[in-house]
This record gives C-alpha cells, sequence and structure tokens, in this order.
C-alpha cells in the first residue's frame, strides 16, 4: 500500500520568512496530493491540492510543488504570519476509489 | 454550503463500554472516510462509505464498525471499549469526482476512562 513520509515533524521560523515541508510517497500510481492544515480543537482543513498532471500550483502566500519522477511533493509558505501556527498534514491518493494516505503531520510554529 | 457535522464533540466512556458516532457529510457527498487520531499515531484510516457500502477498510479490528444511510450520512461503532480507543475521531466527506477531494468535520473526543 501507500506509504508518505513527511519532514521536519516540527518547524519553527520567523514571521515574515519562508517555511517548506516535504513529503515523499511510494505508489507511483498517486495521482492527487493534498495538504491539510490542522489547528487546536478543530478538523483538518485542505488548503491546497495538487494533481499529478501539474508540477507547481499557488494560492496567494501557499505553493506547492509536485516531482513525479522523485516522488516527492513541497509546501511552501511564504512571508509567514502567526496565524500559520498549526499542524500540517501531506497526503496521497491515487485514484479516488483509493483510501487517502496521510504523512505524520509537520508543527510550524511562527515565531513573532 | 454548510460543512461536515459530527456528533456528539465530547464523548466520555469507561473500559467495556460501546460507543456510536454520528456524521452528516456535506450536501451532495456521497463518500464519507472514517480516522482516528491520537498523538501518537497521527491520522489513521478506519473505513470509507459509499453509497451505503463499504468501499475501503483500514487495519482496525473488529470492534470498530459503521454503516451509511441511504441520505449519506454516517455512524460508527467501537463496542468493548479499551483505554487506547481514546482518541479525536474524524470523518471526511468527497463529492465522487475524479479526485475525490476529501473535507474533514471537527471531530469527537472520545475519552475511555
Amino acid at each position: 500500500g501507500e506509504n508518505v513520509e513527511q519532514h521536519p515533524s516540527t518547524l519553527s521560523v520567523q514571521e515574515g520568512d519562508s517555511a517548506v515541508i516535504k513529503c515523499t510517497y511510494s505508489d507511483s500510481a498517486s495521482n492527487y496530493f493534498p495538504w491539510y492544515k490542522q489547528e487546536l480543537g478543530k478538523g483538518p482543513q485542505l488548503i491546497i491540492d495538487i494533481r499529478s498532471n501539474v508540477g507547481e500550483k499557488k494560492d496567494q502566500r501557499i505553493a506547492v510543488t509536485l516531482n513525479k519522477t522523485a516522488k516527492h511533493f513541497s509546501l511552501h509558505i511564504t512571508e509567514t504570519q502567526p496565524e500559520d501556527s498549526a499542524v500540517y498534514f501531506c497526503a496521497a491518493r491515487a485514484g479516488s476509489r483509493e483510501k487517502l494516505t496521510f504523512g505524520t503531520g509537520t508543527r510550524l510554529t511562527i515565531i513573532p | 454550503k454548510a460543512g461536515v457535522t459530527q456528533t456528539p464533540r465530547y464523548l466520555i466512556k469507561t473500559r467495556g463500554q460501546q460507543v456510536t458516532l454520528s456524521c452528516s457529510p456535506i450536501s451532495g457527498h456521497r463518500s464519507v472516510s472514517w480516522y482516528q487520531q491520537t498523538p501518537g499515531q497521527g491520522l489513521q484510516f478506519l473505513f470509507e462509505y459509499f453509497s451505503e457500502t463499504q468501499r475501503n477498510k483500514g487495519n482496525f479490528p473488529g470492534r470498530f464498525s459503521g454503516r451509511q444511510f441511504s441520505n449519506s450520512r454516517s455512524e460508527m461503532n467501537v463496542s468493548t471499549l479499551e483505554l487506547g480507543d481514546s482518541a479525536l475521531y474524524l470523518c471526511a466527506s468527497s463529492w465522487t469526482g475524479e479526485y475525490g477531494t476529501q473535507y474533514f468535520g471537527p471531530g469527537t473526543r472520545l475519552t475511555v476512562l
């Protein structure tokens, strides 16, 4: 089955700096890669996703890149703000009929 | 559109009891997936229901079961509760499109004493 590894497990950055979280996946059939943000006491919230037919996607301060050859994808957050502090999860899925496999999460802390 | 709702939000049970959690998906979504989240194990997939049929199943014992109704609402049941079942139980619903983007509810926090 699919295995998703996520690094780092914790990340602290100064407010205004950039943060990068990386994930690798094992199943070459995976074609969908969402990222979720989970704040304390809440369920995970989808923040961005990418399909295997594109290499990069941006939404304001958030971007995701995908390297299918190397089977890894990354989340980039620029100009970080205190409200970006949360746990971030990457995930991968090989088609809508398959289960979504999650990484182990990254606790991001923005230092004011 | 209203988001995914889960009831109850908090639950305290004792070992050996059973519990039923409920999930109402986003209107129009026919797939509901359940996850267990614990600090040590992260997000673990329990099962997925689509059109009242279990489509995928994770590696959990038979004490964990679920079902889906014709209106796509879903319930999960845990029988003979153990201390290790204490966790946040999340459900997520998705449309039946090609990529099946999942949207999560707020979760039910289960504490087993």
